[in-house]
């Protein structure tokens, strides 16, 4: 079976760096995704890691180290606006089955 | 407008009812995908389909039923055989730039009375 690990709930101030964990239990790996909801809204996409390393985009990073079965996502500069939570997200073996985790809610302080 | 619609946003039941929930997509995009959202958790799989006049169920589909008809169409019918369907019901489309995006719509939240 497949299952996703995730903090809880993160808090940070206004301008701060935060990161995000995500361990993940797969059989059959085929790459890491992060997703943002803000309350009441739809998930929106932010990121796609396949192969290890770092991805940038913006403000945002993504990270994976599949050896580790490990990702985190890197917000930096954070903005009041990116209070919401956050869920990463793999695909569950040679299909085309998403599974997500519980998600992170972060709260961004002034 | 191009995108994936989702409707009623929200919707009142009595128990004991079945309820259908639409999907529609102009996208032109082949896997669409139904999940539910509970207060606080994360979202649970309930169907897929990959192509159409095909479906898989996901992690949680006892009490729910789906067809796939045409490409742009993928209802959910939550039955009365679903013990808790009060939750936040999200339909996706897997986006064009890889298998780890998903496009959502903006959800039907559905209240059983």
């Amino acid at each position: 079976g497949q299952s996703l690990e995730q903090p809880s709930e993160v808090t940070a101030v206004e301008g701060a760096i935060v990161q995000i964990n995500c361990t993940y239990q797969t059989s059959g790996f085929y790459g890491l995704s992060w997703y943002q909801q803000h309350d009441g809204g739809a998930p929106t996409f932010l990121s796609y890691n396949a192969l290890d390393g770092l991805e940038e985009t913006g403000r945002f990073s993504s990270f994976l180290s599949r050896s580790d079965s490990y990702g985190y996502l890197l917000l930096q500069e954070l903005q009041m606006k990116d209070s919401a939570s956050y869920f990463c997200a793999v695909r569950a073996g040679d299909t085309d089955k998403l599974i997500f985790g519980t998600g992170t809610r972060l709260q961004v302080f002034p | 407008d191009g995108g994936i619609t989702q409707s009623p946003k929200y919707l009142f039941r009595k128990e004991g009812q079945n309820v259908t929930l639409s999907c529609e997509q102009n996208l032109n995009h082949d896997a669409m995908y139904w999940y539910r959202q509970d207060p606080g958790q994360g979202l649970r799989l309930i169907y897929y389909s990959q192509i159409v006049n095909d479906f898989q169920k996901g992690d949680i589909a006892e009490g729910y039923s789906v067809s796939r008809e045409k490409k742009e169409s993928f209802p959910l019918t939550v039955t009365s055989a679903q013990k808790n369907p009060t939750a936040f019901y999200l339909c996706a489309l897997r986006g064009g730039t890889g298998p780890g995006e998903l496009f959502f719509g903006e959800g039907s939240r559905l209240t059983v009375l």
